[in-house]
């Protein structure tokens, strides 16, 4: 299946900081990528929806100034976490939508590997 | 509006036994797609399956089935003969292609087998 990576994997810095998250499509075109967040012992949490050469749309709740999103290529999101603080410290997915692939039964999102985030 | 449920929150069987986990969602779509999904401790997302909303059939992949039934909004995953490597995390979720195709994760089903 289609791979999509993230970078760093692990990320360590202090309140206060801005961090800035990579997520890479790497064999395919994806206009559209999400990105997810899961504190300990929950579920994935949609933040925000990510379009190629648009403004990212927002879930409810997320701050659009902290969390910016910038998807300015088709292989490539990122997500900086503005201003850091503990709170922030989470782990970050991200997913690609690969508009080709086949139908029914068949993955059409690949979800990165996720980099943890922590705010000392 | 779109919602997964996943009432168990924590399941421990014993190796060999079989086990379902249950998952029942909400949507005002026609259009829509259910997934499973697993999430070993290295938190890496592991997909199982796709299933699109006019495709009722029941799904056996291996050790793993899947049961869709329309009637009931539900989408259970069922492993036969538990291993120990299937202890993780399992989220069933749902999209809705004419909703951004977002995918939207139940708080999925830890599940522990023990040897």
């Amino acid at each position: 299946g289609a791979v999509v990576s993230q970078h760093p994997s692990w990320v360590i810095c202090k309140s206060g900081t801005s961090v800035k998250i990579e997520c890479r499509s790497l064999d395919f075109q994806a206009t559209t990528m999400f990105w997810y967040r899961q504190f300990p012992k929950q579920s994935l949490m949609l933040m925000a929806t990510s379009n190629e050469g648009s403004k990212a749309t927002y879930e409810q709740g997320v701050e659009k100034d902290k969390f910016l999103i910038n998807h300015a290529s088709l292989t490539l999101s990122t997500l900086t976490v503005t201003s850091a603080h503990p709170e922030d410290s989470s782990f970050y997915i991200c997913s690609a939508r690969d508009p080709t692939s086949p139908g029914t039964g068949k993955e059409t999102q690949y979800f990165g590997p996720g980099t943890r985030l922590l705010v000392l | 509006a779109q919602k997964v449920t996943q009432a168990q929150t924590e399941i421990s069987v014993v190796e060999k036994e079989d086990v379902t986990l249950d998952c029942v969602y909400e949507t005002r779509d026609t259009t829509y797609y259910l997934f499973w999904y697993k999430q070993p401790p290295s938190g890496e997302l592991v997909f199982l399956i796709r299933r699109n909303s006019f495709d009722e059939q029941n799904e056996i992949s291996g050790r793993y089935s899947w049961n869709f039934q329309k009637s009931t909004s539900s989408f259970n995953f069922t492993i036969t003969a538990s291993q120990v490597v299937d202890s993780a995390v399992y989220f069933c979720a749902l999209s809705e292609p004419y909703r951004d195709d977002k995918i939207i994760f139940g708080k999925g089903t830890r599940l522990h087998i023990l040897p």
